[in-house]
């Protein structure tokens, strides 16, 4: 079946250690998201690819990093340097092509990362 | 930057129909989109409507745009208690070739017996 394949569901994380969300699509959609979700505060971009090989900063990109060199995998790198890490990421994928595009958003069933 | 806006909160009887409301301040926003989140889980879409669309229907799922105050609402009938989830509204401009989205805060929908 085609979707959006997040890893892992669970973390657990010491401050000061970094930690990498595994987004995998295979739906081949050009375009893959990462968002943050905290209670009340709805879904936030952090960083957005349109194409491999590049990706974009997003609403609150600092203290996070990304990479595309596969169109199907756009990992996550949560950094010692982002300061309250402790949310639930969503990745998501969208095609990007053609006029029947409607932008929907396919969404991964996320990842939960807890700072201990 | 764009804004979307929309109540925490929204608790209603089974079997009654919910209306969830939206507004949004992007006056390019080329669709309008609701969708659906379980706990625990990721965003699913419901539906959108096209910004140059009034009303779409969809089963128990009507969606009505006024454009000129950039409303949207939502509106469930026979509201069931599956329908217990949260309901982000969201809304983007093509215009530039672009469909990042901007999604609300989301509304948490309670279905109590």
């Amino acid at each position: 079946d085609g979707g959006i394949t997040q890893s892992p569901k669970y973390l657990f994380r010491k401050e000061g250690q970094n930690v990498t969300l595994s987004c995998e699509q295979n739906l081949n959609h050009d375009a893959m998201y990462w968002y943050r979700q905290d209670p009340g505060q709805g879904l936030r971009l952090i960083y957005y690819s349109q194409i491999v090989n590049d990706f974009q900063k997003g609403d609150i990109a600092e203290g996070y990093s990304v990479s595309r060199e596969k169109k199907e995998s756009f990992p996550l790198t949560v950094t010692s340097a982002q300061k309250n890490p402790t949310a639930f990421y969503l990745c998501a994928s969208s095609d990007g092509r053609g006029n029947a595009n409607t932008g929907e958003l396919f969404f991964g069933e996320g990842s939960r990362l807890t700072v201990l | 930057g764009e804004d979307v806006e929309q109540s925490l909160f929204l608790s209603v009887r089974e079997g009654d129909s919910s209306v969830i409301n939206c507004t949004y301040t992007d006056s390019s926003s080329t669709y309008l989109y609701w969708y659906k989140q379980e706990p625990g889980a990721g965003l699913q879409l419901l539906t959108y409507i096209f910004s140059n669309m009034d009303m779409k229907q969809d089963q128990r799922l009507t969606v009505l745009l006024n454009k000129k105050d950039k409303h949207l609402s939502l509106r469930i009938a026979d509201t069931q208690t599956g329908d217990s989830a949260i309901y982000f509204c969201a809304e983007s401009d093509a215009s530039g070739g672009s469909y990042i989205p901007t999604f609300g805060r989301g509304t948490s929908l309670i279905v109590h017996p």
